[in-house]
């Protein structure tokens, strides 16, 4: 049953402390994406990768880091620096992470995780 | 800076009654358009998309949309609404620059629909 994964669905955490959030993907993707969602916002880009071992910051990246070096899995680390860490978190994937020309490859979501700094 | 406007933040409705959700953009050059849906409590999905071609997309369980480019605008529509379309629907784009596959998600909009 191909299709994206994160865990937990639910985190809490105190203040000042760094917490990771997986993201596992089983479609052979090669592009990977992590959004925060606030209520009234929408979704926004903390970082995309579209290679493994490849990735850059999206529109939020500031308090965030990603690593990327298997290409199933794409997990985001909340640091302490990020000052209102508490939001809804999506990741999503896509066959490839360029859109030549009229190109589009359509992003598949996860789940999501929710995560509350306590 | 690209942006993506959704005019109303919540919509409640009743069944049978007609959907009309906004969505305008800003970005002069060509996109690629979306509304997603995100049922409480399931993934955020895709209804629909536009690329190119007629500009009255279908997508799916009877949703419609319509491009019109001198509006810059990418009205969702359904001509009858059902309790099961209780969700909030997100208008997204993408800009067609040859660079990474980027989306630009508007604020989302809430739709309740009562029986």
């Amino acid at each position: 049953d191909g299709g994206i994964t994160q865990s937990p669905k639910y985190l809490f955490r105190k203040e000042g402390q760094n917490v990771t959030l997986s993201c596992e993907q089983n479609l052979n993707h090669d592009a990977m994406y992590w959004y925060r969602q606030d209520p009234g916002q929408g979704l926004r880009l903390i970082y995309y990768s579209q290679i493994v071992n490849d990735f850059q910051k999206g529109d939020i990246a500031e308090g965030y880091s990603v690593s990327r070096e298997k290409k199933e899995s794409f997990p985001l680390t909340v640091t302490s620096a990020q000052k209102n860490p508490t939001a809804f978190y999506l990741c999503a994937s896509s066959i490839g992470g360029t859109s030549g020309g009229r190109g589009y490859n359509e992003q598949f979501f996860g789940p999501g995780t929710r995560l509350t700094v306590l | 800076a690209q942006s993506v406007s959704q005019h109303n933040h919540h919509v409640i409705l009743s069944e049978a009654a007609s959907l009309e959700l906004g969505c305008n953009y800003s970005y002069g050059g060509t996109v690629n358009l979306f509304w997603y849906v995100q049922y409480p409590g399931q993934h955020l999905q895709l209804l629909l998309k536009y690329f190119s071609g007629d500009p009255l997309v279908k997508g799916i369980k009877g949703f419609e949309a319509e491009f019109i480019k001198s509006k810059f605008s990418f009205n969702l529509r359904k001509p009858s609404v059902q309790w099961s379309d209780t969700a909030e629907y997100f208008c997204a784009v993408s800009p067609v620059s040859g660079g990474y596959n980027k989306l630009i998600f508007g604020a989302g909009t809430r739709l309740a629909v009562h029986p």
